[in-house]
């Protein structure tokens, strides 16, 4: 079975700190793919991310950057230099190439960024 | 283009009264799904639809039922409504396909059980 833990279930910072969110998932398949997505206070799922099991390099865009390390079954989330914007829920989710486009959540962390 | 439509936005019921949630897309997406959120539990996966007439369970599908008529609608029905079913409910699309394919989220639907 696989499973996706987000260890963090709230993180506050003051706008302009970077924040880091943690995401350690479990699967037995080789072939999988991984995603974030962002949840703002209006509601919306946004989609930010996807990787699939195979490229491990790491992603970088705008302020956002992720780190991929399959020897750890991590994908971290790296917000620099925060704003007020960034305050959200972050979902991390994995899916299996074999499932089909069924995602399994992790339970998100909330970040709050004060000005 | 709408995208991933889903009515009503807000919903309020009394145990054990039905209600649909209905569930529609503009972008002739095979697969479709809902998903439930609650706190600290993330998205869990209810019922989901690779095609018209194929539908199958999720992680959560007790309670629920499904159909896929046509390739654009997807209504998810709670025949007894229960306290245990408040949450807010997604619909998603994609293409058919490897996990790879990203999911569209409709806007939401928060559904009260009293």
């Amino acid at each position: 079975a696989q499973k996706v833990t987000q260890a963090q279930t709230e993180i506050s910072v003051v706008e302009k700190e970077d924040v880091t969110l943690d995401c350690v998932y479990e699967t037995r398949d080789t072939t999988y793919y991984l995603f974030w997505y962002k949840q703002p206070p209006s509601g919306e799922l946004v989609f930010l991310i996807r990787r699939n099991s195979f490229d491990e390099q790491n992603e970088i865009s705008g302020r956002y950057s992720w780190n991929f390390q399959k020897s750890t079954s991590s994908f971290n989330f790296t917000i620099t230099a925060s704003q007020v914007v960034d305050s959200a829920v972050y979902f991390c989710a994995l899916s299996m190439e074999a499932a089909g486009n069924k995602l399994t959540f992790g339970g998100g962390t909330r970040v709050l960024v004060k000005p | 283009n709408a995208g991933v439509t889903q009515t009503p936005k807000f919903q309020v019921l009394k145990t054990g009264q039905s209600m649909t949630l209905q569930c529609a897309q503009d972008m002739n997406h095979e697969y479709m799904s809902w998903y439930r959120q609650d706190p600290g539990m993330g998205l869990r996966l209810i019922h989901y639809s690779v095609g018209a007439g194929i539908t199958d369970q999720g992680e959560v599908p007790n309670g629920y039922n499904v159909s896929r008529s046509t390739t654009e609608d997807f209504p998810l029905r709670l025949l007894s409504a229960a306290p245990s079913q408040t949450s807010v409910y997604f619909c998603a699309s994609s293409y058919r396909g490897s996990g790879a394919n990203v999911l569209t989220f409709g806007a939401g639907s928060r559904l009260t059980v009293l």
